[in-house]
């Protein structure tokens, strides 16, 4: 069973860092390309970040290019989201999501539990 | 960049009513559209991808179909448990979600 458990959310101020973690099993990571994606709160869906699988590829939302940093490491089976210079509307669940292809294609399953990552002072 | 207008942005039905869905894109987006289910509380889940493709184990209620820019969701007699937040989102370009709909009992 896939399965994709998200860590490192918490409470940071304004201008702050944090790093997001998702531990993959059940499926061969360094195989399938990965994404973040964000949901503020009552609000919809916002892609965030995406990854080849080798992470050669990487894309971001114009919204945190710049801040935001996505990585992998295939030895450890594990997705990370660097996060700088935090702001107020970073304030979401983030989750981690498999996608289909190897690259970021852009088809998103399964999706992991999400973390909440506040920001405020 | 391209833009996707979901509607309508929330919708009442009774069980039993065939419902619908539409997605815009603002440029042709060849088959590259999903549509994913949240309901309250859980994990988003993928329902259909490339346009009209069933995900395994996902009732055949579920529909969608379109081409280029207009694309549709249908669920043909909605149930109970179908009450959520639908979104299409679109991977022609950078991966782009719509507003979402959300669907509630009459």
């Amino acid at each position: 069973e896939v399965q994709l458990l998200e860590s490192g959310g918490g409470l940071v101020q304004p201008g702050g860092s944090l790093r997001l973690s998702c531990a993959a099993s059940g499926f061969t990571f360094s195989s399938y390309a990965m994404t973040w994606v964000r949901q503020g709160p009552g609000k919809g869906l916002e892609w965030v970040s995406g990854i080849s699988r080798t992470g050669g590829s990487r894309y971001y939302a114009d919204s945190v290019k710049g801040r935001f940093t996505i990585s992998r490491d295939n030895s450890k089976n594990t997705l990370y989201l660097q996060m700088n210079s935090l702001r107020a509307e970073d304030t979401a669940v983030y989750y981690c999501a498999k996608d289909r292809g190897i690259l970021v294609r852009g088809v998103f399953d399964p999706w992991g539990q999400g973390t909440l990552v506040t920001v405020s002072s | 960049d391209i833009q996707l207008t979901q509607s309508p942005s929330s919708l009442s039905a009774s069980v039993g009513d065939r419902v619908t869905i539409t997605c815009q894109a603002s440029q042709d987006i060849p088959n590259y559209l999903n549509w994913y289910q949240q309901k309250q509380g859980k994990v988003p889940k993928l329902l259909i991808y490339d346009v009209s493709n069933l995900e395994t184990g996902v009732p055949s209620r579920f529909s969608g179909s379109g081409s280029g820019t207009d694309f549709t969701f249908t669920i043909s007699s909605l149930q109970p448990e179908d009450i959520a937040t639908y979104y299409c989102q679109q991977y022609d370009n950078l991966p782009l979600f719509g507003q979402g709909t959300k669907l509630e009992i009459k």
